[in-house]
């Protein structure tokens, strides 16, 4: 099993500002997944962010918007980046160890 | 990329009866197929799997059918209890991607004591 924690848990931002999240797991992985869940939707996959390269973001989302860090194999950033209040949502790490397991999640709310 | 479809959005049960969700996906390498329940407020906690080298799984009251050929899988939950209660989301992932996981839509399931 894997032990995910997020920082923060929830912030309330101002329109234009940026937020880093910021996701530790308590073992080694290679690959670490942010999700994008807004309010009562599905999950939705950002990107993934492998340590070592560039992370791989899916269609939809782009660098410029939500940078990612994997500077080693149990940490990785998500930089939410010139907020809008679309981006009003929870923001979950992830990784998968024969099973995915997710982090708490920050609950992000843009003014 | 993977597409999953999840049917229906909304379902509601009489306690003791059963409830069943459906997913298709549209990748064909796409080979595992999770089950997560999420409460309110909380983290997606994963309920039952099943992978595409087997066509049925049970544990206790729930049960994942997989059929391959028609890119479709479902939950079945027998002798619904009122903490049954959640949203459940299906996914499908493949290692061929990556590990990537693409979730469905989900299900509100409200058990009615």
């Amino acid at each position: 099993s894997a032990v995910i924690s997020q920082k923060p848990s929830r912030d309330i931002c101002q329109r234009g500002t940026s937020l880093t999240i910021q996701c530790q797991v308590d073992s080694q992985v290679t690959m670490m997944f942010w999700y994008r869940q807004q309010p009562g939707q599905s999950l939705t996959l950002i990107a993934t962010a492998n340590q070592g390269s560039e992370a791989t973001y899916e269609s939809g989302f782009v660098i410029d918007k939500f940078p990612i860090s994997r500077p080693n194999l149990t940490f990785s950033t998500l930089t939410v980046s010139n907020m809008s209040p679309e981006d009003s949502s929870i923001y979950l790490c992830s990784v998968s160890i024969d099973e995915q397991f997710f982090g708490p999640g920050t609950r992000l709310t843009v003014l | 990329g993977e597409n999953v479809e999840q049917h229906p959005s909304t379902l509601s049960v009489q306690e003791g009866d059963s409830a069943v969700i459906k997913c298709t996906y549209s990748d064909s390498a796409s080979n595992y197929f999770p089950w997560y329940k999420q409460e309110l407020g909380k983290r997606p906690q994963l309920i039952i799997d099943i992978r595409s080298n087997v066509g049925e799984k049970k544990d206790q009251r729930i049960a994942v059918t997989l059929n391959k050929t028609a890119k479709h899988f479902s939950l079945h939950i027998t002798e619904t209890q009122p903490e049954d209660s959640a949203v459940y989301f299906c996914a499908a992932s493949s290692r061929n991607t990556g590990n990537q996981f693409y979730f469905g839509t989900g299900t509100s399931l409200t058990v009615i004591p």
